[in-house]
């Protein structure tokens, strides 16, 4: 099964400043997912990613604030915008295999905490 | 639109009980496919099962069943003879087959709770 590699896998931000998550994939795919997953709830997804076009976003989620970079096929970026403690989240990244058994495979995850 | 629904938030058993996390879903789509997940203390996304909506078979994998009705638009899941470190939180997740959205839907999670 395809292996995603996603940095930094938990971190602290002051409020106010941003952080960038990134995903990166050992096979190239199509679609790139972003989801969200705030602390005791489920997941969320934020938007999705193709190479070569703007990400494509869920409603309450904007671009302002959550800027996706999609360069090439194996990789993506997720940037969380003048961060709340709101924000505070898993982040998670996913690629879809239709093929494959599993369908989907996901990133490690994000722990943000923003205080 | 399409739904998933836990309607269990959390369910606490003594270990080697049988449990039962139940799954009902809503979807316009003729074809899709369903999931579960378990997600550990650790965070990550563990895949479980996946079934596709032409393929109503029960499926048993070791201590794990699953019980797909299209019927009722459900997909449940036992575990039998529940073990400690079946402690976690399950995810089931619909899908659709056709089309280039490519999303998964959630349903809320189930909080398992395997006591010794």
């Amino acid at each position: 099964s395809a292996v995603i590699s996603q940095k930094p896998s938990r971190d602290i931000c002051q409020r106010g400043t941003s952080l960038t998550i990134q995903c990166q994939v050992d096979s190239q795919v199509t679609m790139m997912f972003w989801y969200r997953q705030q602390p005791g709830q489920s997941l969320t997804l934020i938007a999705t990613a193709n190479q070569g076009s703007e990400a494509t976003y869920e409603s309450g989620f904007v671009i302002d604030k959550f800027p996706i970079s999609r360069p090439n096929l194996t990789f993506s970026t997720l940037t969380v915008s003048n961060m709340s403690p709101e924000d505070s989240s898993i982040y998670l990244c996913s690629v879809t295999f239709p093929t494959a058994i599993y369908g989907y495979t996901f990133g490690s995850g994000t722990r943000l905490t923003v205080v | 639109a399409q739904k998933v629904t836990q309607a269990q938030t959390e369910i606490s058993v003594v270990e080697k009980e049988d449990v039962t996390l139940d799954c009902v879903y809503e979807t316009r789509d003729t074809t899709y496919y369903l999931f579960w997940y378990k997600q550990p203390p650790s965070g990550e996304l563990v895949f479980l099962i996946r079934r596709n909506s032409f393929d109503e078979q029960n499926e048993i994998s070791g201590r794990y069943s699953w019980n797909f009705q299209k019927s009722t638009s459900s997909f449940n899941f036992t575990i039998t003879a529940s073990q400690v470190v079946d402690s976690a939180v399950y995810f089931c997740a619909l899908s659709a087959i056709s089309g280039n959205t490519g999303k998964l839907i959630f349903g809320q999670g189930t909080t398992l709770q395997v006591k010794p």
